[in-house]
């Protein structure tokens, strides 16, 4: 069953535009919600997270907007560059235990 | 500093071979996690030291796998009799302080990507 829902599974966004993804969850315990990064042969990394206190966060480029009531939370990357192309993966965690989404491989063309 | 390290970085093992495959995490880090991360799907959760602690084994997808950390250190993930479907990418990552819980930032090794012929 998969627990964290992303979606689109692939992304292709021209420099300059902004790359959206979307995730949803079910499990209502899930407390922190992080956003990861990876590129190929490398681990994820983490790029920005949010409790779901909070409707919003913003660390330069990259943004959440969280939705407690419907359950979903996306992450915009504006004004996308060529080195944002890699894999963005959504999670949520409950504990210690992170669930990960399937991961949206973004590419943004010059 | 050094992050985490995994070795080896690639393994081919025959279907019914034993692996064992080794993390080194962050100096410090008192948390540690293994993960498997299949070809085009996002890591799951294998198992979880605190410490020397195995808290929770809850992702271990059967009795072939087992995982170690015994000084509360270097890690080490056995697969037994290996499958063709163990075939993934295996993930370790470790984390300062397990009391922040769920908001202590995971800092992830490269990872070993594991073949099963």
């Amino acid at each position: 069953q998969q627990q964290v829902k992303q979606s689109p599974q692939s992304l292709i966004v021209q420099k300059g535009g902004i790359s959206i993804i979307n995730c949803a969850y079910e499990n209502t315990a899930f407390d922190y919600f992080p956003w990861y990064q990876q590129f190929p042969g490398k681990g994820p990394a983490l790029l920005i997270a949010i409790r779901p206190d909070v409707s919003e966060k913003k660390e330069g480029r990259f943004t959440i907007s969280f939705n407690k009531s419907a359950k979903q939370f996306s992450l915009h990357i504006m004004d996308s560059q060529p080195g944002d192309s890699a894999t963005y993966f959504c999670a949520a965690s409950v504990g210690q235990k992170v669930t990960f989404g399937i991961g949206t491989k973004l590419q943004v063309i010059p | 500093g050094a992050g985490v390290s995994q070795s080896p970085r690639y393994k081919v093992a025959k279907r019914g071979q034993d692996v064992a495959l080794r993390c080194d995490p962050i100096s410090g880090h008192v948390s540690l996690f293994w993960y498997q991360q299949a070809l085009g799907q996002g890591p799951e959760f294998l198992t979880y030291f605190q410490n020397e602690a195995q808290l929770d084994k809850s992702g271990l997808p059967s009795d072939r796998f087992f995982a170690e950390r015994p000084e509360g250190s270097v890690s080490t993930l056995k697969i037994q009799r290996t499958q063709q479907e163990d075939s993934a990418v295996y993930l370790c990552a470790s984390s300062l302080d397990p009391r922040a819980g769920g908001t202590d930032t995971q800092y992830f090794g490269p990872g070993t990507r594991l073949t099963v012929l």
